[in-house]
């Protein structure tokens, strides 16, 4: 069964840096393309970063971008984010999730299909 | 300010049918396909529907997903205690190179 979890959230304060782990299994994970996902309090899920298969491929919301890196270890079946300068509004539940390509007759489209149970992380003073 | 629109909360009575609609514009919505999830904090989102209308296996025939234009719908039919979550639609915007949401949809069982 795919497995996928995050770790690495903690409490860190205004300006510190923390680096999230994304563990997969049950899967060939060379073969996904892989993204970071988070949910803050009282808000709805947002994109945070995308990485490709061969890391070839590396995209980051506005919100991160300059401040957060995303990488894979591939013989390792890991994904990471390095996160610094973090901020108050970066509190949030993180999520690690694959991305599939499905096809049907008539199109071809990506689809979110296994997720993590996420990790916490608190910027607080 | 989401890059997709949908009604912040929805309603309904247990057997009732209940649709929650998603609009953006013709550069995401209107070129890509939709994904649907379902969330309650503390867990893991769930894709719900994916290429605008296919349900991954183990998802109940109950929930359904269409497209036309630039707007999208999730249908959840006979209504049960255990749909009461947050949902939201999300598209791969190639203009963007970024996933894009809709500001989530609080659905309550009444």
């Amino acid at each position: 069964e795919v497995q996928i979890v995050e770790s690495g959230g903690d409490l860190v304060r205004p300006g510190g840096s923390l680096r999230l782990s994304c563990a997969a299994s049950a899967f060939t994970f060379i073969n996904y393309n892989m993204n970071w996902f988070r949910r803050a309090p009282g808000k709805g899920l947002e994109w945070v970063a995308y990485i490709g298969s061969a890391s070839a491929a590396i995209y980051y919301a506005d919100s991160v971008k300059g401040r957060f890196t995303v990488s894979r270890d591939n013989a390792k079946n890991s994904m990471f984010l390095q996160m610094k300068s973090l901020r108050a509004e970066d509190t949030a539940f993180y999520y690690c999730a694959r991305e599939n390509t499905y096809c049907t007759s008539d199109v071809c489209g990506g689809a979110l299909d296994y997720w993590g149970l996420g990790t916490l992380v608190t910027v607080s003073s | 300010q989401s890059v997709l629109t949908q009604p912040p909360s929805a309603s309904g009575t247990p057997g009732q049918r209940v649709t929650i609609s998603c609009s953006g514009i013709t550069s995401n919505i209107g070129g890509d396909s939709v994904n649907w999830f379902q969330h309650l904090p503390g867990t893991a989102p769930k894709l719900l529907i994916f290429l605008n209308n296919q349900r991954p296996s183990g998802v109940p025939a109950r929930f359904s997903g269409s497209k036309s234009g630039t707007s999208a719908s999730l249908a959840i039919n006979g209504l049960q205690s255990e749909d009461e979550a947050d949902y939201f639609c999300a598209i791969w915007d190639d203009s963007l190179n970024a996933w894009v949401f809709g500001g989530g949809t609080k659905l309550t069982v009444l």
